[in-house]
């Protein structure tokens, strides 16, 4: 099946650091991938939309020069979480969608946990 | 704007009990609709879906119709086993699929 990894799986760091989050399709291409934002006992909310080769789009309230995406390759999108702070503490999850398959599926990577001290 | 709506949780079942959580949502157009599992500390996992009005999602023992009637899409199970505890997300999508719209999620707990 379609295996979506995210990298790293958890990270702490320091207020004002930045903080990359890799997501990988392992075995299909991903024309489009998305990044959501889950809080504690809460659903997930989508924060952008991530196209290979153009930029992303963003959903409302989302700051793009915060949360700034990169999605080089049909494989690759990447969150920069810049100049973090306590309150961008969550848990972050990609998805991707099969370029090549059904059409409609997303299949979503393990999240990974922030920590901003 | 689309919406999902779920019941609340958590739902807490003796194992072989019948599960429904329900499901409803506001969509402009014709959705596609889904249920999201999320086991302890993984990420989210598509259970099952269904593209069209009448269509029946089926997985693991779990199914879910949609009903475009009721604009529901209720998922149900006959016999809940301990290690379908998780929490359980439905969620729709229109416009070929670029967007997902997720409900708060159901949290399932299972006990012996």
């Amino acid at each position: 099946g379609a295996v979506v990894s995210q990298h790293p799986s958890w990270v702490i760091c320091k207020s004002g650091t930045s903080v990359k989050i890799e997501c990988r399709s392992l075995d299909f291409q991903a024309t489009t991938m998305f990044w959501y934002r889950q809080f504690p006992k809460q659903s997930l909310m989508l924060m952008a939309t991530s196209n290979e080769g153009s930029k992303a789009t963003y959903e409302q309230g989302v700051e793009k020069d915060k949360f700034l995406i990169n999605h080089a390759s049909l494989t690759l999108s990447t969150l920069t979480v810049t100049s973090a702070h306590p309150e961008d503490s969550s848990f972050y999850i990609c998805s991707a969608r099969d370029t090549g398959g059904a059409g409609e599926t997303q299949y979503f990577g393990p999240g990974t946990r922030l920590l901003v001290l | 704007g689309d919406s999902v709506t779920q019941m609340e949780g958590p739902v807490t079942l003796s194992e072989e009990a019948f599960l429904t959580i329900n499901c409803t949502y506001t969509a402009t157009g014709y959705p596609s609709l889904f249920w999201y599992v999320q086991y302890p500390g993984e990420g989210l996992q598509l259970l099952l879906k269904a593209t069209k009005a009448d269509d029946k999602g089926s997985n693991k023992g779990f199914e879910a119709t949609y009903r475009k009637e009721t604009t529901s899409f209720h998922l149900e199970k006959g016999s809940v086993q301990v290690s379908d505890s998780a929490v359980y997300f439905c969620a729709l999508s229109t416009g070929g699929g670029n967007k997902l719209t997720f409900g708060t999620g159901t949290q399932l707990k299972v006990e012996l």
